[in-house]
């Protein structure tokens, strides 16, 4: 069964520098998610990304996010300049063109030094 | 603002019984989730529905949206199943899935 894929799976970053997650969502989809899980909290939503453009953003998506798809395949997620309240698991999901449920990648946990 | 609650937020069960968690939205929706993290921290979607119920297995998800109010069933539970079980709703519904707005998730642990 085709799945979404993350990589790195762990990311250990010093603060203040730049870092980039990357993922190769399902190939036939077109709506692309990322969310960010901070260590024993819940799941928050990002960014959502459609049509090559971002469709949807939250308060925590600020100007030191940013989201591309460079090449049909990768979905990326750049982080500028890290703060150590980045440290989070991060993950990519992705779903198709009809209401059908989001498919998650197994994340990336990014630790902010 | 759409807010998603869980009870209970966590439930430890023997081996064959039976398990409810229950989750509360405030928001009409179009679908509401129920997703499986496994304990390594990924992430499965196990239903999605918006009306009635759907069953997968030893797995059934109710929802009641007059009541906003939707539960994940488990029948004949194993230790397998031990995992945080959440449930989400979409923010909006726009051209778009809807992007999720999560529970905190039920931690559930069944003990051999």
């Amino acid at each position: 069964e085709p799945e979404v894929t993350q990589t790195p799976s762990h990311q250990v970053t010093q603060m203040g520098q730049e870092v980039i997650l990357r993922c190769v969502p399902i190939s036939n989809h077109l709506y692309f998610y990322w969310y960010r899980q901070i260590l024993g909290q819940k799941v928050e939503f990002l960014v959502s990304f459609y049509n090559n453009e971002i469709s949807e953003k939250s308060e925590i998506f600020d100007d030191q996010f940013s989201v591309e798809r460079p090449d049909g395949s990768n979905f990326t997620l750049k982080i500028r300049s890290t703060k150590l309240e980045d440290s989070a698991m991060y993950f990519c999901a992705s779903s198709g063109p009809r209401v059908q449920p989001q498919h998650f990648g197994d994340g990336t946990r990014l630790s902010i030094l | 603002k759409n807010e998603v609650e869980q009870s209970p937020q966590n439930l430890t069960a023997q081996e064959g019984e039976f398990i409810t968690i229950n989750c509360s939205y405030s928001v009409g929706i179009s679908a509401l989730h129920w997703l499986q993290q496994h304990p390594g921290g990924g992430i499965v979607s196990l239903f999605m529905l918006s009306s009635g119920k759907k069953k997968h297995g030893r797995l059934i998800a109710t929802i009641n949206i007059q009541e906003k109010h939707s539960s994940l069933h488990i029948t004949a539970s194993h230790p397998r199943d031990s995992a945080v079980y959440i449930c989400a709703d979409p923010m909006n519904y726009g051209g778009s899935q809807g992007n999720l707005i999560f529970g905190k998730g039920t931690k559930l642990s069944v003990k051999p």
